[in-house]
C-alpha cells in the first residue's frame, strides 16, 4: 500500500459525458501527478500540482483539467468524453517539486467509455 | 514521442534464472528510476539512479547506468514467480520543469 488513494476504482460513463477522478496524495506529500495508461498511448503524463499551484503539463488534452484543493487532495475533470479516453488514470504523490525522487502512485481508477 | 524504450517488449523465464531489461532513451537525464506494475495495478517504485552514478544495487535487483549511450539496464537475479510483471523505466529530462517520462515497458513472466 502506497498510501496514496484514489477513488473511485471503476467508473463506466457514456461519450460526452463528464467525470471527477479523486486522489488524495502520501501524508505529508506536496506533489500530485496524474498520468493515463492505454494500451496504444502508455503511461502519459497529464499535469503536476504542488502545494495548490499547476507546475508542469504533459499530454493533457483541454477537455481535461485539473486542480489541487487547500487539503493537498487533487481532482481530475474530464469532459466530452470519447471513447478513446477510456483508460487507466493513475495519480502518484511525492513530498517535493522536483521528481528527483520517488514518486508513489495509488491503485488507479479504470475508465470506460461505452 | 516516448523519452524511455524498454527492450524487449516481452520476457519469459523460469524460476531461478536471471532476467535483463534494458532502456534507451533519448536527451540527458537527471536521474532514471525502474517501476513495476503488476496487472492492471499501481506502478511501484524499484531504484533510482542518478546520472553520475554508472551502478546501483537493492537486494535481488542491479541497474546499470551508461549515460554515453544513453541506455541502463535492470537485472532481476533469482527470479522468482512473484516477480512477473511490466517494468518500466521512467527518465527525468535535465531541462527546464522536468517531469518523468516512461517508456512502454518489459512485461516478465517468471514460471
Amino acid at each position: 500500500d502506497s498510501g496514496v488513494t484514489q477513488t473511485p476504482k471503476h467508473l463506466i460513463t457514456a461519450t460526452g459525458q463528464r467525470v471527477t477522478l479523486r486522489c488524495s496524495p502520501r501524508s505529508g506529500d506536496l506533489s500530485v501527478y496524474w498520468y493515463q495508461q492505454s494500451l496504444d498511448q502508455g503511461l502519459q503524463f497529464l499535469i503536476q500540482y504542488y502545494n495548490g499551484e499547476e507546475r508542469a503539463k504533459g499530454n493533457i488534452l483541454e477537455r481535461f483539467s485539473a486542480q489541487q484543493f487547500p487539503d493537498l487532495h487533487s481532482e481530475l475533470n474530464l469532459s466530452s468524453l470519447e471513447l478513446g479516453d477510456s483508460a487507466l488514470y493513475f495519480c502518484a504523490s511525492s513530498p517535493r517539486a522536483q521528481v528527483y525522487n520517488e514518486q508513489f502512485f495509488g491503485p488507479g481508477t479504470r475508465l470506460t467509455v461505452l | 514521442s516516448q523519452q524511455g524504450e524498454e527492450d524487449p517488449q516481452a520476457l519469459s523465464i523460469q524460476e531461478g534464472e536471471n532476467a535483463t531489461m534494458n532502456c534507451s532513451y533519448k536527451t540527458s537525464i537527471n536521474n532514471l528510476q525502474w517501476y513495476r506494475q503488476n496487472s492492471g495495478r499501481g506502478l511501484v517504485h524499484l531504484i533510482l539512479i542518478r546520472s553520475n552514478e554508472r551502478e546501483k544495487h537493492s537486494g535481488r535487483l542491479r541497474v546499470t547506468l551508461d549515460t554515453s549511450k544513453k541506455s541502463s539496464s535492470l537485472l532481476i537475479t533469482a527470479s522468482r514467480a512473484a516477480d512477473t510483471a511490466s517494468y518500466f523505466c521512467a527518465t527525468d529530462a535535465n531541462s527546464g520543469y522536468s517531469t518523468l517520462t516512461f517508456g512502454k515497458g518489459t512485461m516478465l513472466l517468471v514460471s
